[in-house]
């Protein structure tokens, strides 16, 4: 069975600086994809980045980006130039890919780590 | 716009009262599921659905039913509910393995 730890339950960062959340996974499988959500107090989960694991550039979006080890199952992900708007609760999350049928669509995730971005 | 709608947002009921959230979207995604969240534990999928008419268990099934008669609308049913299912739910979607999800707005459930 797959599984997700987040070993950060709790990270704080002041307003423009960087900051990085940690990811570690274990699965047996050698495609999936990885995904960071984020769920502000509004509670919504957003998708905030993804990541194929047959691809070995990381990805990027905007002030967000991954380090990808695929090797070491580890997935990381880097915020630039923090802002207040990025205080949440940042969820990293495991997907099968192989079509999706039964539960190689479901999305394990991390038990997640709040993120407070300080003025 | 393109949203997974979930209903009600808000929800306290007595254990045993039969209560259903609904949960639709509007974006013709064949693949569905319930995902519950609890303090420390993070989501759990409790039922998925492949496509009309199939469903099946997730991790947490449990005191939950569900049923999938039309492509957009994927509901929960808790026959029976206990304290226990205190949960923020969540119903999402997605057009196929190449996607990630999008998820509803969540229903905060309390049962007294």
């Amino acid at each position: 069975a797959q599984t997700v730890t987040q070993s950060q339950p709790e990270m704080s960062v002041q307003e423009a600086e960087t900051v990085t959340l940690s990811c570690t996974y274990d699965t047996s499988e050698n495609n999936y994809y990885l995904f960071w959500y984020k769920q502000p107090p509004s509670r919504q989960m957003i998708l905030v980045i993804r990541q194929e694991a047959y691809k070995q550039q990381n990805a990027t979006e905007n002030r967000f980006s991954v380090n990808f080890q695929k090797a070491a199952k580890s997935f990381s992900l880097k915020i630039s130039d923090s802002q207040l708007g990025d205080t949440a609760m940042y969820f990293c999350a495991f997907m099968k890919q192989r079509g999706y049928g039964g539960s190689q669509g479901n999305l394990i995730f991390g038990k997640g780590t709040k993120l407070s971005v300080k003025p | 716009e393109a949203q997974v709608t979930q209903n009600p947002r808000y929800l306290i009921t007595v254990t045993g009262k039969k209560l259903t959230v609904t949960c639709s979207q509007n974006m013709n995604h064949e693949y569905m599921s319930w995902y519950r969240q609890d303090p420390g534990l993070g989501l759990r999928q409790i039922y998925y659905s492949m496509n009309v008419e199939v469903t099946d268990k997730g991790d947490v099934p449990e005191g939950y039913k569900v049923s999938r008669k039309e492509k957009r609308n994927f509901p929960l049913i808790l026959e029976s509910p206990s304290p226990n299912q205190t949960s923020l739910y969540f119903c999402a979607s997605r057009l196929d393995s190449n996607y990630g999800y999008t998820f509803g707005s969540g229903t905060r459930l309390t049962v007294v």
